[in-house]
């Protein structure tokens, strides 16, 4: 019953090392976004995208790149990893009639937490 | 700038009674508004949502309502359980903002049984 999966669910990498962390969703949904959760600052948005090949920066893009090559698959890269970027990173997907209807409602993967030594 | 605060990190509740968790929004141009619950070690999961046209909406247990004129949205749990211990974090969307949606920092709700 997994709809949005996260490849890594622990990654230990080293400073400047090159990251990429996987996500794919199985419900057809146009909308992909990449998140980060850290203690008190909660949940900011990375990166998102509304279609294929088609990418936005969000509030905290500053170290990440993102690509979407096929529609039920976006992948985060941090070209240099640096150990300010270790974290918890939540990907999330969701349908675009929702926000027009209602809320739009994110699907969220279970997250993979990254640490950079 | 947060435009989504929850001021309460952690929140204690007693199995039974009512749990009360507080998000403040400085954008009143908000459309809707959303709770998600999170265990540790799993991704968020969407609990509740509210549009800004309303100032309630109940779903079983889960109760959230909404304060335009103080920016204020609170969700009620009753009676609480021990299961319901997790991190609850607010979020809004603003339709013109292509709907993504901005985050609070989450408060840590501990039902003690």
């Amino acid at each position: 019953d997994v709809k949005v999966t996260q490849s890594s669910r622990y990654l230990v990498k080293r400073t400047g090392e090159k990251v990429f962390l996987e996500c794919v969703q199985d419900m057809d949904h146009e909308n992909m976004f990449w998140y980060r959760q850290d203690p008190g600052l909660g949940l900011r948005l990375i990166y998102f995208s509304y279609d294929v090949k088609m990418k936005e920066k969000g509030d905290i893009p500053e170290g990440y790149s993102v690509s979407r090559e096929k529609k039920e698959r976006f992948s985060l890269i941090l070209e240099s990893a640096s150990t300010n970027q270790t974290s918890m990173y939540l990907c999330a997907s969701s349908s675009p009639g929702q926000g027009i209807t209602g809320a739009n409602v994110l699907t969220f993967g279970a997250g993979s937490r990254l640490t950079v030594l | 700038d947060q435009q989504v605060k929850q001021n309460s990190p952690s929140l204690s509740v007693q199995e039974g009674r009512i749990s009360i968790l507080n998000c403040d929004y400085t954008n009143s141009m908000f459309d809707y508004f959303l709770w998600y619950k999170k265990y540790p070690a799993e991704g968020p999961t969407f609990l509740i949502s509210i549009s800004s046209i309303k100032d309630k909406n109940e779903d079983g247990r889960f109760t959230v309502f909404l304060n335009k004129s103080a920016k204020h949205l609170s969700l009620h749990i009753v009676p609480s359980q021990p299961g319901d211990s997790a991190v609850y974090f607010c979020a809004a969307s603003l339709r013109e903002y292509g709907n993504k949606l901005v985050f609070g920092a989450g408060t840590i709700l501990r039902v003690k049984s």
